[in-house]
């Protein structure tokens, strides 16, 4: 597989559940990304990671946890969402964070999880 | 006042036709300039990348950068059905503005009629 995979690709859950959406890249980068996309909005950025550590956190709610394992692999944990949380979450990478002081890294995006919560 | 602006569209034109698509910015610190393509369904693909200001082209599609004016363009010559998605521009400071954050807008929704 190649590129940057996330799964599941849709995912319904209810208001008390506990869910984990799953990224994946396969091009060796060192940052990877979580984006919520709702409709008719922007993309918005919630966390970074640059070589496992978080060095963004955008002012997201405390029921959305990511995890960073490793530099392949990026979690994001759900837990008593709300209904307006429903959107399409992206995963992205590059091969390092702007802050490293190389020159930009242009982002390579996941699929993305439909995510609606009921 | 946002940091990027996008018109969202839709916008629909016949295939052949030369489609324009624009975005404007308030930060003068944007160098960096990307337009992203999303198909319904899929997450966003990198379709063109500029520094600074000037033109880039790339087969049918031709990215122009006008920074005085704060305006970017990506114009799509001979358009075709498979160009129907929504088009994302994106831009990036320096590396010590607002941490580097890629900045979006909020997409033009592209359709082309056979």
């Amino acid at each position: 597989e190649t590129g940057v995979t996330q799964t599941p690709r849709h995912l319904v859950m209810g208001m008390t559940n506990k869910k984990s959406l799953k990224c994946e890249q396969h091009l060796g980068h060192n940052a990877m990304y979580w984006y919520k996309q709702s409709a008719k909005k922007p993309l918005e950025l919630m966390f970074v990671y640059s070589l496992e550590e978080r060095v963004e956190n955008n002012s997201v709610p405390s029921r959305f946890s990511p995890e960073c394992p490793n530099s392949s692999h990026l979690f994001l944990h759900l837990h008593t969402l709300q209904p307006e949380d429903s959107a399409l979450y992206l995963c992205a990478s590059s091969q390092d964070h702007p802050l490293s002081g190389t020159s930009t890294d242009t982002q390579y995006f996941g699929p993305g999880t439909r995510l609606t919560v009921l | 006042q946002k940091e990027v602006e996008q018109d969202p569209g839709p916008l629909s034109v016949p295939e052949g036709a030369i489609v324009s698509l624009n975005c404007t910015y308030s930060n003068s610190a944007f160098q960096y300039f990307m337009w992203y393509r999303q198909y319904s369904r899929k997450g966003p693909e990198l379709l063109m990348y500029t520094y600074s200001s000037g033109n880039k082209e790339d087969g049918r599609f031709t990215a122009q950068v006008d920074k005085s004016s704060k305006y970017i363009s990506l114009f799509i010559r001979d358009s075709q059905p498979s160009d129907s998605a929504t088009y994302l521009c994106a831009m990036i400071g320096g590396f010590y503005d607002q941490g580097g954050k890629l900045i979006f807008g909020q997409g033009t929704e592209l359709s082309v009629k056979p």
